[in-house]
């Protein structure tokens, strides 16, 4: 069955520190997208992608970068993690943009000490 | 920036009743909403999404609505279960905006 799966579940980190999270799917869905989750804030969007060499801001991207080699892949960089990145990560895929059905992955818990 | 209010943010029902839960969002201009169950350190599951031409969707226990003049969804469950128990979030694109701009979450506690 088609999935996405994210690697690592669990990540701690110190500050300073770039740490790249890794997002994968095997939907063959040309539009990626990564979100984070905050008490108090719901899930923000960080980046997006709508196919290879597509990437683009969300509401929420300063501090982050992604990039997209390939369909199945959008990996999630934080060029000096700060404590303030301390989150849930979630990664989401569809089919057809941001009007389709989207898929989630089960999360990365990043802590930034 | 478009905006999305659930109401409740936390219920807690006796096993059997039928439920409502609430979604409001500021934005006219949107192209689906989307509904999904969070369990407790877990994923995000899809329930149901509606087009913005559509006015409701069905699958099994569970309708959503969808009123775009008013700006509202409602998610309806029927006889719920123990097992119901999770986050639900509304989210909806559109608006100028890519991706989703989700709600806050309605925790619902369904009691045995």
């Amino acid at each position: 069955d088609a999935e996405i799966t994210q690697s690592p579940r669990h990540k701690i980190t110190e500050t300073g520190r770039q740490v790249t999270l890794a997002c994968h799917q095997t939907w063959n869905h040309n539009n990626m997208f990564w979100y984070r989750q905050d008490l108090g804030h719901g899930l923000r969007l960080i980046h997006y992608s709508y196919g290879v060499q597509d990437t683009n801001k969300g509401e929420v991207s300063d501090g982050y970068s992604v990039s997209r080699s390939n369909t199945e892949d959008l990996p999630l960089t934080l060029e000096s993690a700060a404590s303030s990145q301390t989150s849930v990560y979630f990664c989401a895929s569809s089919e057809t943009g941001a009007a389709g059905e989207q898929f989630f992955g089960p999360g990365t818990r990043l802590t930034v000490l | 920036k478009q905006e999305v209010t659930q109401i409740p943010a936390a219920l807690s029902v006796p096993e059997g009743e039928n439920l409502v839960l609430n979604c409001s969002f500021t934005d006219s201009a949107i192209y689906n909403l989307q509904w999904f169950r969070q369990d407790p350190g877990k994923g995000l599951t899809s329930l149901l999404l509606i087009q913005s031409s559509q006015r409701e969707q069905t699958s099994g226990r569970l309708n959503a609505s969808l009123d775009k003049s008013s700006g509202r969804s409602t998610l309806y469950i029927a006889a719920s279960q123990p097992g119901d128990s999770a986050t639900y979030l509304c989210a909806m694109s559109g608006g100028g905006a890519d991706g989703l701009t989700f709600g806050k979450g309605t925790h619902l506690i369904i009691q045995p």
